[in-house]
């Protein structure tokens, strides 16, 4: 079974930093791509970032490009959103999404159950 | 950047068929997909490359995309069907989704 449990998440202030980690196991992790997609409370779906298996290319949205990175560890099976320069409109539930291709941006096939990022002092 | 546009809100009976359009431009030469996410959870990926079914996903729903319109329809839809919908594409190694549409069946 394809699980994805995303961790790190919480209360922080203004223009602190945060790491997100998201745990995923039941596929070969080094196979697919993989994507981090927010929600803030009570709206819609907005993507974030995204890495190959082998992380050779990056891609992100245009309003946290510069500072947010997405990086894997396809040895330990992980994925990570290093966000810095928080801001209040960088509340949302983040979501881990796995990709059903490798080295293309195709389908989020598989989500986790998210986790909760609240900037505020 | 490119957007995609969805009706806010639709609500159908049980058993009739619920369609909910997704608009951009040329979006036919684009491939869509469509999300389900029912209230508290995580979305459900229901439609890929404009019309195929993942595995475990009812045959009542279906896709299509052409010009600048992908439709996801809900065939015979279901009280389990209430939820808020979201098309996807992509476009210049962008994600781009849709503002989500709320449907409700009563």
């Amino acid at each position: 079974e394809i699980q994805l449990v995303e961790s790190g998440g919480g209360l922080v202030p203004p223009g602190r930093s945060l790491r997100l980690s998201c745990a995923a196991s039941g596929f070969t992790f080094d196979d697919f791509a993989m994507h981090w997609v927010r929600q803030a409370p009570g709206k819609g779906l907005q993507w974030v970032a995204s890495i190959y298996w082998n992380s050779d290319r990056m891609d992100y949205a245009d309003s946290v490009k510069g500072r947010f990175t997405i990086s894997r560890d396809n040895a330990r099976n992980f994925l990570y959103l290093q966000l810095t320069s928080l801001r209040a409109e960088d509340t949302a539930f983040y979501y881990c999404a796995k990709d059903s291709s490798g080295s293309s941006w195709h389908t989020f096939d598989y989500w986790g159950p998210g986790t909760l990022v609240t900037v505020s002092s | 950047s490119y957007e995609l546009t969805q009706p806010p809100s639709l609500s159908v009976s049980p058993g009739q068929t619920a369609g909910i359009t997704c608009s951009g431009d040329e979006l036919g030469d684009k491939y869509v997909c469509w999300y389900q996410q029912k209230s508290g959870q995580s979305p459900v990926l229901v439609i890929y490359q404009d019309r195929k079914r993942p595995s475990g996903i009812p045959e009542r729903f279906s896709g299509s995309n052409s010009g600048n319109t992908a439709t996801l329809t809900i065939s015979g839809t279901q009280a389990m069907d209430e939820a808020d919908y979201y098309c996807q594409a992509w476009d210049s190694n962008t994600g781009v989704f849709g503002g989500g549409t709320k449907l409700t069946v009563l």
